[in-house]
């Protein structure tokens, strides 16, 4: 079975500082990722995604992620927090199952950015 | 374009009322997936439709929860009837079968006293 492990719940930043939210997956077969955000009282919104090619993806409000197949992670980072990053971020997996995608969320991790 | 869209956005009730949530999903998308999403955890999946077949509802609460999505568009979640436990927020998404890439509504609260 797939799973996905967000290892931290909460994570704390200065504005401006780097932070990494990290991902760890498991399955058995190749597989899609993804991170999504969560603003309060709002819906999930794609970041990034890593369908195949290179590794390392870019996504909108200056996050990236590195795709590393032997560590099966998927991090998240960025360089420099504003206050409005100020989120819960979910990583997910998809797999292809019976001819269809199956997507599997991680916890969560709570990103709060203090200035 | 407009996005999956939601309704309503909030709803308290009593325990063992009904309730029922829409969703239109963006035109041209053929899944549809119903998440419920409990405080401070990720989204687990409750029903998934390709068109207008559920093709992975193992999730979904059968004895109270029920879903349909008529034409292959709209869809609508009804619980019947509500529990304390069921106060969460009901997630619907929509995306194409192969990329696994969806696009999420705003979701519906509910709160069931």
């Amino acid at each position: 079975a797939q799973s996905v492990t967000q290892l931290d719940s909460q994570v704390p930043v200065f504005e401006e500082a780097p932070v990494e939210l990290r991902c760890n997956y498991s399955s058995s077969v190749s597989v899609y990722l993804f991170w999504y955000v969560q603003y309060p009282n709002q819906g999930l919104q794609l970041l990034l995604k890593y369908l195949s090619g290179s590794t390392l993806v870019k996504g909108i409000n200056g996050f990236e992620a590195e795709f590393n197949k032997s560590q099966t992670s998927f991090h998240l980072r960025k360089p420099s927090v504003h206050i409005s990053d100020t989120a819960e971020y979910f990583c997910a997996v998809s797999v292809l199952i019976q001819g269809a995608q199956k997507l599997v969320f991680g916890q969560g991790t709570r990103l709060t950015i203090n200035p | 374009e407009a996005g999956v869209v939601q309704s309503p956005r909030y709803k308290i009730i009593e325990k063992k009322q009904p309730v029922a949530f829409w969703c239109n999903p963006i035109s041209g998308h053929n899944t549809l997936y119903w998440y419920l999403q409990n405080l401070g955890q990720g989204p687990e999946l409750l029903i998934r439709y390709e068109n207008e077949e559920a093709v992975d509802d193992s999730q979904l609460p059968k004895d109270r929860f029920s879903a349909e999505r008529l034409k292959g568009v709209d869809s609508t979640l009804k619980i019947q009837p509500a529990e304390l436990g069921d106060s969460a927020v009901y997630l619907c998404a929509s995306g194409w079968v192969n990329t696994g890439e969806l696009f999420f509504g705003e979701g519906s609260r509910l709160t069931v006293l």
